[in-house]
């Protein structure tokens, strides 16, 4: 099946600590992206890349950080400089072309931090 | 980006059709109206997408008048299971550029 994983599902984190949230793709898609979502709100995107080994920064790029050494992999670091990391973390992705405009969302990474 | 404006909140009985408005003043010409449904602790999910007219899908329907300074979509005979949250982007990602999410309608289906 095709499609996009995240893992963990539910992570805890002491203040302090780096964090890596792992997003991985099966649909051969050239961009995807990392969203956050906070109780309540809309999804604010934090970083997103169009193609391997690229990046640009979201609306909300600090205090995280990203790699895009493999297509199907986008892993999202959460630093301690990241004020108010608790929140719902979605990864997606999107192939681009006649249906570009549908992304593929994964189920998600809750991240508390104690 | 084209920035968009939805209500905040819908209610709707079981059964009955239900229409969410979108208004995106400035939308360019490139841009395709996306919408996505998202269930709590769930990524959003593509319900539709539309550039002009009318579309219709298995699930739901999307307005869009000539102006395309706004859109409809439309669930026919909702039931309790569509009780999520509504989100319209507007913007073009088959160049994969980056669109933005509001708030979104929160969709309540009464029983």
């Amino acid at each position: 099946d095709g499609g996009i994983t995240q893992s963990p599902k539910y992570l805890f984190r002491k203040e302090g600590q780096n964090v890596t949230l792992s997003c991985e793709q099966n649909l051969n898609h050239d961009a995807m992206y990392w969203y956050r979502q906070d109780p309540g709100q809309g999804l604010r995107l934090i970083y997103y890349s169009q193609i391997v080994n690229d990046f640009q920064k979201g609306d909300i790029a600090e205090g995280y950080s990203v790699s895009r050494e493999k297509k199907e992999s986008f892993p999202l670091t959460v630093t301690s400089a990241q004020k108010n990391p608790t929140a719902f973390y979605l990864c997606a992705s999107t192939g681009g072309g006649v249906n570009g405009n549908e992304q593929f969302f994964g189920p998600g990474t809750r991240l508390t931090v104690l | 980006l084209a920035k968009t404006t939805q209500p905040i909140s819908m209610d709707s009985y079981e059964g009955q059709e239900v229409n969410i408005t979108c208004s995106h003043n400035n939308i360019a010409t490139n841009d395709y109206i996306t919408w996505y449904q998202q269930f709590p602790s769930q990524g959003p999910r593509f319900i539709i997408q539309g550039y002009k007219t009318k579309v219709t899908n298995e699930v739901a329907s999307l307005f869009i008048p000539a102006d395309r300074k706004s859109s409809t979509l439309s669930l026919p005979r909702v039931s309790l299971s569509d009780t999520a949250v509504y989100y319209c982007l507007v913007g073009d990602m088959r160049g994969y550029q980056k669109v933005t999410f509001g708030t979104g309608t929160k969709l309540q289906v009464i029983p």
